[in-house]
């Protein structure tokens, strides 16, 4: 199975951009790239994903690398509620199609 | 509203005494997923439907048992629960190949 890699922490200050990056080296033509967080205390939450063209939603923005080996979550303007655990998956669309390996995701501190 | 439930929140129960978790969607999704969560090893995938009668095994299957009878049910089934499935556990399901998941509030089950 298609693995992610993240890091294991980032800080970023209030109202600044962060960038949270996602590697997949060995990612196939078929998956898509899904990223969650998730809140202290609650279930995963969708946040954005894509196949290879950059992707836009009013949470946040999605970068794909032209190989597709990486990709960078965007979150504009971090605030207070922001601070979670977010996590890159990919999800088959042929093969394995329901499978999801779930990484160690990126603990993101946001500082006033 | 679209939503995921789970039934029950929290569960206290006793090493080898037959336990069942509910999840219900009512999306009409075709997908739907089991995950346990534990410190230190993240989020990690039981089972997984692609439909009614289509199930098949995530990353940690063993102890568990699943059944898709109806679309909108995922029941969770562990026969003889030991210590060692004491987890927070999530249900998800998404519309289908590639598409968004969306999580359940989350069962705390604990074994003793």
């Amino acid at each position: 199975d298609a693995k992610t890699t993240q890091p294991n922490s980032m800080e970023s200050n209030e109202e600044e951009p962060v960038h949270l990056p996602c590697n997949h080296s060995t990612i196939s033509g078929t998956d898509y790239i899904h990223w969650y967080r998730q809140l202290p205390s609650q279930g995963p939450e969708y946040v954005i994903h894509g196949l290879t063209s950059n992707v836009n939603n009013r949470m946040a923005s999605l970068a794909i690398a032209e190989d597709r080996k990486s990709s960078t979550l965007i979150l504009h303007r971090a605030t207070l509620r922001d601070a979670a655990v977010y996590y890159c998956i990919l999800r088959g669309y042929n093969t394995n199609a329901g499978k999801s390996t779930f990484g160690d995701g990126t603990t993101l501190t946001v500082k006033p | 509203e679209a939503q995921v439930t789970q039934n029950p929140r929290y569960l206290i129960t006793v090493t080898g005494k037959k336990l069942t978790v509910t999840c219900s969607q009512n999306m009409n999704h075709e997908y739907m997923s089991w995950y346990r969560q534990d410190p230190g090893l993240g989020l990690r995938q039981i089972y997984y439907s692609m439909n009614v009668e289509a199930t098949d095994k995530g990353d940690v299957p063993e102890g568990y048992k699943v059944s898709r009878k109806e679309k909108r049910n995922f029941p969770l089934i562990l026969e003889s629960p030991s210590p060692n499935q004491t987890s927070l556990y999530f249900c998800a399901s998404s519309l289908g190949r590639g598409h968004e998941q969306y999580f359940g509030p989350g069962t705390r089950l604990t074994v003793t």
